[in-house]
């Protein structure tokens, strides 16, 4: 079993808030990923990660940021939340196995701007 | 990276073998396959992976032809719980690879 870890998994916040999305890992996994993903749609990658000081922009442009400080910790950060940014957001970090880049992922982490 | 295809909906019936075929024509040859599990408001989770021929785990069976061009993943007597998004990934071993999930295939099992 997988241990990556989201917080908080729901937040309702209001618009023009800052917010801060948590997830770490505890397997020492260098590459580390985030998705958006709305209600039966198509996962979109948004950022991630080869390791420690490496940070790129997935396929999806989103108007978050994130850090990766740490091996194991790779916060998502919304500056300013909108109502457009509604959505659910999964973290994800994939280990260097024989096979290949196994991928395993947190809960989620639904928001919602009001 | 392999593009991957795969259909985008299927419905079966509890009790019923479920078979999902995913087309990877230029697949490498240091790819190999992994299938995920998405059920809703949940983030997707392995289930099996395969470089070649047939690998069954207690979930599932992976098929893979000599041509490693296709593969399909069956689903043994599916129940209601096996309705999920499955998606098909094919992973280069090493460094630079970034998973992108795409569609994936919608399974709907009805009583």
């Amino acid at each position: 079993e997988a241990d990556i870890y989201q917080t908080p998994r729901y937040l309702v916040i209001g618009t023009g808030k800052k917010i801060t999305l948590e997830c770490s890992q505890t397997m020492g996994h260098d590459k580390m990923y985030w998705y958006q993903q709305d209600p039966g749609m198509e996962l979109h990658l948004i950022h991630y990660s080869y390791g420690v000081n490496s940070t790129e922009k997935g396929d999806l442009s989103s108007e978050s940021t994130v850090s990766r400080i740490r091996t194991e910790h790779f916060p998502l950060t919304l500056e300013s939340a909108r109502p457009s940014h509604t959505s659910q957001y999964l973290c994800a970090s994939s280990a260097k196995d024989r096979a290949g880049n196994t991928i395993y992922f947190g809960e989620g982490s639904w928001l919602t701007v009001v | 990276l392999a593009k991957t295809t795969q259909p985008i909906s299927m419905d079966s019936y509890e009790g019923q073998e479920v078979n999902i075929t995913c087309s990877h024509n230029n697949i490498a040859t240091n790819d190999y396959i992994t299938w995920y599990q998405q059920f809703p408001s949940q983030g997707p989770r392995f289930i099996i992976q395969g470089y070649k021929t047939k690998v069954t785990n207690e979930v599932a069976s992976l098929f893979i032809p000599a041509d490693r061009k296709s593969s399909t993943l069956s689903l043994p007597r599916v129940s209601l719980s096996d309705t999920a998004v499955y998606y098909c990934l094919v992973a280069l071993s090493g460094g630079s690879y970034i998973p992108t999930f795409g569609r994936g295939t919608s399974l709907i099992v009805h009583p």
